[in-house]
């Protein structure tokens, strides 16, 4: 079946840190892929998506690329804030009604 | 647009109780789903709906659990006979079949199940 693994956390950098989240998935067909983010208290929002294959999501100065040959969609920012501060989720969205199929998540500690 | 809504937020229940759990989806939504959300880990998907119609239920979805979209709009997830086990956050999201926002599913803020 479908699913998603993405790396353990917790994630911890500094302020200005480059970021990187890496996410893998096993799917059939070509999935579409998306990266939702849980702040402390709140409920799960979508950051980006990618739809087919080398297309490139962004949001937020945050980036992740659908990557077939590899089967990864890595979640990427350049400089990280202490807002930053939240659970990952990495998940694709099977070809029949669409369900979600979601990683463990990541959760990623910004100090200033 | 108010996003998707939940109700209650929270929800301590004692073993052996039923407990229900109402989602008010986005009003242009025909695509309602919920999952279950447990400590540390993603949301896992309970069933779907496609306006009023139930088209799709996991295996988690012991027969315990039922959900009903009797009109195509607002969503219920009954749970008969709670056990601790239930206990967990319960997401709702909906989304659209068609337009630019199509396949993204917005997700309502929980309701978190206590079980006794």
């Amino acid at each position: 079946g479908n699913s998603v693994t993405q790396m353990e956390g917790p994630v911890t950098l500094s302020e200005e840190a480059f970021l990187t989240i890496n996410c893998t998935y096993t799917a059939t067909g070509y999935p579409s892929l998306f990266w939702y983010v849980q702040y402390p208290g709140e409920g799960l929002q979508l950051l980006l998506k990618a739809t087919k294959a080398d297309d490139k999501g962004s949001n937020k100065g945050f980036e992740a690329t659908y990557r077939k040959e590899t089967t990864s969609f890595h979640l990427e920012k350049g400089s990280v804030q202490v807002s930053d501060s939240a659970v990952y989720f990495c998940a694709l969205s099977d070809l029949g009604f669409q369900k979600l199929v979601f990683g463990t998540g990541t959760r990623l500690l910004v100090s200033p | 647009d108010t996003g998707v809504s939940q109700d209650p937020r929270h929800k301590i229940t004692k073993r052996g109780q039923n407990v229900t759990f109402r989602c008010d989806p986005i009003s242009e939504h025909n695509r309602l789903y919920w999952y279950r959300q447990t400590l540390g880990q993603g949301p896992e998907f309970l069933t779907y709906f496609q306006n009023e119609a139930q088209l799709e239920k996991s295996r988690l979805l012991s027969d315990r659990f039922s959900a009903e979209r009797p009109k195509g709009s607002f969503s219920t997830l009954e749970i008969q006979r709670t056990e601790q086990g239930d206990s967990a956050m319960y997401l709702c999201a909906s989304s659209s079949a068609s337009g630019p926002a199509y396949n993204e599913q917005f997700f309502g803020p929980g309701t978190r199940l206590t079980v006794l």
